[in-house]
């Protein structure tokens, strides 16, 4: 059941170009959707979102698209740099309440080299 | 900045034995979580908590697992016979508020290994 799919395991970018990172969801339900990053031995911190009534937030050299037909999302990171080195999961939720939880991808890793 | 912390890092045990994982959340949050990533496949949900109650847990939360607030700072998950396939990272998580747009907040996780 993988509502959220990542489909590139991984990704090898050169410092100071750009990494995309992509997420494909099938839920049509979902209508908030977080990207999380990854370090080792550490737990998943919240990066940047979007709500399903947008189709474009930034903050600072991250942004996040959403095209809804496309039930497509992806990462922007510009300029890349070594310390963006991580693994970053696509999760999404589906409306509010006591049952609120997220859904996650199997995540992307990704490289920055110097 | 607040932070989930938890405790231990690390659990080794033994296939049949219990393990309770331990978390503290953020002080002033009210809805608590645990997610697991088995390795190489994706962080799954288990179970939420909210007013010292189960909101909602998933099919993978069977009757071998539990959910305690046993004080107001701790949050612990019970696997009471632990398999082999629960070896897995466990992660922990709070959360201020459950509307529509919040964010999680997540602990480094426990790495539970069933040998």
């Amino acid at each position: 059941d993988q509502q959220v799919k990542q489909n590139s395991p991984s990704l090898s970018v050169q410092e100071g170009r750009i990494s995309i990172l992509n997420c494909d969801y099938t839920n049509s339900m979902f209508d908030y959707f977080l990207w999380y990053k990854k370090y080792p031995a550490e737990g998943p911190t919240f990066l940047i979102s979007i709500s399903s009534i947008k189709d474009k937030n930034e903050d600072g050299r991250f942004t996040v698209f959403l095209n809804k037909s496309a039930k497509h999302l992806s990462l922007h990171i510009v300029p890349s740099q070594p310390g963006d080195s991580a693994v970053y999961f696509c999760a999404a939720s589906a409306g509010g309440g006591s049952n609120y939880k997220l859904t996650f991808g199997k995540g992307t890793l990704l490289t920055v080299n110097p | 900045e607040p932070e989930v912390t938890q405790t231990p890092s690390h659990q080794v045990t033994q296939m049949g034995q219990e393990v309770i994982l331990r978390c503290v959340p953020i002080s002033n949050h009210l809805y608590f979580y645990w997610y697991r990533q088995i390795l190489g496949q994706k962080v799954e949900f288990l179970v939420s908590f909210y007013n010292n109650e189960i909101s909602e847990k998933s099919e993978i939360f069977d009757d071998q697992f539990s959910v305690e607030r046993p004080d107001g700072s701790n949050f612990t998950l019970k696997i009471r016979s632990t398999k082999l396939e629960d070896s897995a990272m466990y992660f922990c998580a709070s959360s201020q508020k459950a509307e529509w747009n919040e964010k999680l907040f997540f602990g480094s996780g426990t790495q539970l290994s069933v040998l």
